[in-house]
């Protein structure tokens, strides 16, 4: 089992519709919980963290977590095309940062 | 000016050279990483430190070495090259901190033929 695992994707949402993006992480130890952005050819970039159980908004974007379910997840809404990117769940177990594979989404016109 | 930097951004050696590829900051930021990224697999720790004195294997540290020069220098090195080591290479400061989040450098575009 990986440590940090995504749905793959990709996923494609019209604009203006709710985009939705899970994390399953497997280390119970974990203690903070992020969601990097990362457009295609760039550096990933931190656009939320999250490290209580329940909801942390900022702007459009909204970050879910449930420790008990080991379970991360990222909301989106009013989408816009420039939100199609590659997005990465990260957690902390030890320190140091284990990232999934990461969920390509696509926000069309 | 970038706050992580990254040398060189693209790289093509043969199999079997040694190449070495470099980090520095100017973010102030005790904790420096190295990660790699290929398609389908996200990013993989490489090594990491906390301070200077301080280096740790990641995931998948075998057929690389690193060296913490200085608190904004942190550099790594593949001792001979082979084509799976073909990859995008990301260079992360944090700070140390209950949050630990991480700022990634441009990256480093590395082909082994």
């Amino acid at each position: 089992q990986k440590e940090v695992e995504q749905n793959s994707g990709p996923l494609s949402v019209p604009e203006g519709a709710i985009a939705s993006l899970n994390c399953t992480y497997s280390d119970r130890g974990s203690q903070s919980f992020f969601w990097y952005r990362q457009y295609s050819g760039k550096s990933p970039e931190l656009i939320m963290f999250i490290y209580s159980n329940g909801d942390k908004e900022d702007g459009r974007f909204t970050a879910q977590l449930n420790k008990a379910s080991q379970y991360v997840s990222l909301l989106i809404r009013d989408s816009q095309p420039s939100d199609s990117a590659t997005y990465l769940c990260a957690v902390n177990p030890r320190g140091d940062m284990r990232f999934g594979a990461g969920t390509r989404l696509t926000v069309k016109p | 000016d970038a706050d992580v930097t990254q040398t060189p951004r693209n790289r093509i050696t043969k199999t079997g050279k040694r190449i070495m590829l470099e980090c520095s900051q100017t973010k102030g930021h005790d904790r420096m990483y190295w990660y790699r990224q290929d398609p389908g697999l996200g990013l993989r720790l490489i090594y990491y430190s906390f301070d200077v004195k301080d280096i740790n294997k990641g995931e998948i540290s075998d057929g690389y070495s690193v060296s913490r020069q200085a608190q904004a220098k942190f550099s790594l090195s593949l001792e001979s090259a082979i084509p799976n080591q073909t990859a995008l290479y990301f260079c992360a400061t944090g700070r140390a901190g209950e949050i630990n989040e991480q700022f990634f450098g441009p990256g480093t575009r590395l082909t082994v033929l």
